[in-house]
């Protein structure tokens, strides 16, 4: 069973078009991830969610919307695709709840990415 | 704010040595290291907590240095698994910064036969 798995794969769409990748994770854990990996290969964060709350916003922009429907899912919907939002996405799942002066202490679990490819 | 690694690239033969860095220029909470192979997920390998608390895989060394907000990953006696990217990963010590996890570009090892 695969602990973090994130559906599709591989996304090849038009700009302007709405997509959405899905993320499950079957560890038990509280806090999501959303990462964007673009080509220089910068890991860099999105958005993260414990126990369905959103709890990390970064700066991106209003066109990615976050939804977890649950603790064990978190879905990434992108809105009027542009060329820049080509990259390899990757969820990822810890145990942490992290806050006021809790960190992340534990590992990260990631997806096996999927990669979007805007044209 | 993303911590710097280096260096960008180390190619090596097997059994020889290397080490990453990766510095701060805030102070740190954790400093975490996860190696990533093409195509694939990045992989935990270690965390490095503020107060000296490590966590990782035994085969892995690691130091942080948290008065300089630096942090090194120490390659032994490599071996052609050890091939792949390595990530650092910093949380910054602010109140705004719970939770975020920032990840350096990333230093490309090679390890050759």
């Amino acid at each position: 069973d695969t602990a973090v798995s994130q559906t599709p794969k591989y996304l090849v769409t038009q700009m302007g078009n709405d997509k959405s990748i899905k993320c499950e994770q079957n560890l038990g854990h509280d806090t999501m991830y959303w990462y964007k990996q673009d080509s220089k290969k910068f890991l860099k964060i999105m958005f993260s969610y414990n126990n369905k709350e959103l709890i990390i916003n970064e700066t991106v922009p209003n066109r990615f919307s976050p939804k977890s429907p649950d603790k064990a899912h978190l879905n990434l919907h992108i809105n009027s695709l542009e060329l820049g939002d080509s990259a390899v996405y990757f969820c990822a799942s810890s145990q942490d709840s992290p806050g006021q002066g809790a960190g992340v202490t534990g590992e990260l679990f990631f997806g096996e990415g999927s990669r979007l490819t805007v044209l | 704010q993303q911590p710097v690694q280096s260096p960008q690239a180390v190619i090596l033969r097997e059994g020889e040595d290397a080490v990453i860095n990766c510095s701060s220029s805030k102070a740190l909470y954790s400093v975490h290291w996860y190696r990533q192979k093409h195509g694939e997920a990045p992989v935990f390998l270690m965390i490095l907590l503020k107060g000296g608390e490590q966590k990782g895989h035994e085969k892995i060394s690691a130091s942080f240095n948290e008065k300089k907000q630096q942090s090194s990953l120490y390659l032994t006696a490599s071996q052609l698994s050890y091939s792949g990217t390595y990530f650092c990963g910093t949380e910054v010590l602010a109140q705004d910064s719970w939770g975020k996890l920032q990840f350096g570009a990333g230093t490309q090892v090679v390890v050759t036969p």
